[in-house]
């Protein structure tokens, strides 16, 4: 089946620092890829969408210029955790489907595990 | 979008079959309902996808009476590795909608 990649599977940082966190589709071109948020014991929460080439769309209360998405390529998104802090410690995932009419099922990364000290 | 309820939580035991109920009372026409299975610290897996009736895969079956408006997951014969937590969600067959995710059911399989 298709896979979907995440790197780094964990990752600590120092407050006020960045870190950065790569989606890749390894088999199939995701001309759509999502970003997913996790806290202990809870569900997924969406935070943006991100479509090849354009710009990502984020949900109500995400900050963009917090969390930067980059989807350069067919096979790769990026989120970026900008000036992260110890709130924004949380399991990050995603998601990247095919293209229109193709193969709908969604595929998730492995997640990535974000600590911030 | 169509909103899902599911039991927050269920037990069972080794070999037992297992079946988690989700309702989804404004589904869509063109919704289609797919059921995933997280383990902790893992993304979530693909476990089955139907449209009505009957769909069976190597792992599971899902039941969708003809209103669609719930839809079971069946899960035969579970084992311990099957606790996990166990998402309906409810979206359109296009890949540029989000799937969005209820509060799932965690399934506890105990010896």
């Amino acid at each position: 089946g298709a896979v979907v990649s995440q790197h780094p599977s964990w990752v600590i940082c120092k407050s006020g620092t960045s870190v950065k966190i790569e989606c890749r589709s390894l088999d199939f071109q995701a001309t759509t890829m999502f970003w997913y948020r996790q806290f202990p014991k809870q569900s997924l929460m969406l935070m943006a969408t991100s479509n090849e080439g354009s710009k990502a769309t984020y949900e109500q209360g995400v900050e963009k210029d917090k969390f930067l998405i980059n989807h350069a390529s067919l096979t790769l998104s990026t989120l970026t955790v900008t000036s992260a802090h110890p709130e924004d410690s949380s399991f990050y995932i995603c998601s990247a489907r095919g293209r229109q009419g193709a193969n709908t099922e969604a595929f998730f990364g492995q997640g990535t595990r974000l600590t911030v000290v | 979008l169509a909103k899902t309820t599911q039991p927050i939580s269920m037990d069972s035991y080794e070999g037992q079959e297992v079946n988690i109920t989700c309702s989804h009372n404004n589904i869509a026409t063109n919704d289609y309902i797919t059921w995933y299975q997280q383990f902790p610290s893992q993304g979530p897996r693909f476990i089955i996808q139907g449209y009505k009736t009957k769909v069976t895969n190597e792992v599971a079956s899902l039941f969708i009476p003809a209103d669609r408006k719930s839809s079971t997951l069946s899960l035969p014969r579970v084992s311990l590795s099957d606790t996990a937590v166990y998402y309906c969600l409810v979206g359109a067959h296009t890949g540029r909608r989000a799937l969005t995710f209820g509060s799932g059911t965690r399934l506890q399989v105990q010896p």
